[in-house]
């Protein structure tokens, strides 16, 4: 499985854009990156998957340079309620193993 | 419908005390996974199975047991509950057909060994 790394924490200030990065020197061709969502009290959710170059929904935009050794999570606009905490992962597609490493604590500030 | 839904959502175990948490999910799922997680930790992957009758090990299994006997749940066994087990545990499935990588969680349990 290829490894990611992230920063551990991040402060931003409300109706700020936040971009929160992600290295995954090792990643393989079939490899994707993925990004997760975690509130406190709750499980992970699912935000957002890319392959290369950029992917935009309705939650965020994720930019991959054509190397592909790190990804970039851009949330604009944060709200309080986007303080949480993001996980990066490099998974394989049809791969049955989602490694979760200790993620990036993003704080909003008023 | 209800996703993923984790039984029970709090527990307290003596040591020693055995007990099953179970999960089940009503996506139709082949792929289903047992996460703890810890303060400062992430989630750490402790069993997992890509269908029904199939489990494996993940990072973390020792201490634990789990069973998939129908497709639609996986249960995770503490055979002698020890301190160290006292964690947040995660459920979660996900899909093959469309690349497993997005998984959805159940809500959590959280388990205090005393």
């Amino acid at each position: 499985l290829a490894k990611t790394t992230q920063p551990i924490s991040m402060d931003s200030y409300e109706g700020q854009e936040v971009n929160i990065t992600c290295s995954h020197n090792n990643i393989a061709t079939n490899d994707y990156i993925t990004w997760y969502q975690q509130f406190p009290s709750q499980g992970p959710r699912f935000i957002i998957q890319g392959y290369k170059t950029k992917v935009t929904n309705e939650v965020a935009s994720l930019f991959i340079p054509a190397d592909r050794k790190s990804s970039t999570l851009s949330l604009p606009r944060v709200s309080l309620s986007d303080t949480a905490v993001y996980y990066c992962l490099v998974v394989s597609y049809g791969n049955n193993r989602l490694a979760f490493g200790k993620g990036n604590q993003v704080v909003v500030i008023p | 419908n209800a996703g993923v839904t984790q039984t029970p959502k709090f527990r307290v175990l003596k040591t020693g005390q055995s007990m099953t948490l179970l999960c089940a999910q009503d996506m139709n799922h082949e792929y289903m996974y047992w996460y703890r997680q810890d303060p400062g930790m992430g989630l750490r992957l402790i069993h997992y199975s890509v269908g029904e009758g199939t489990t494996a090990k993940g990072e973390v299994p020792d201490g634990y047991n789990v069973s998939r006997l129908k497709k639609q749940n996986f249960l995770l066994g503490l055979e002698s509950a020890a301190p160290s087990q006292t964690s947040v545990y995660f459920c979660a499935s996900s899909d093959p057909g469309t690349g497993g990588t997005e998984a959805f969680f159940g809500q959590g349990t959280r388990l205090t060994v005393v």
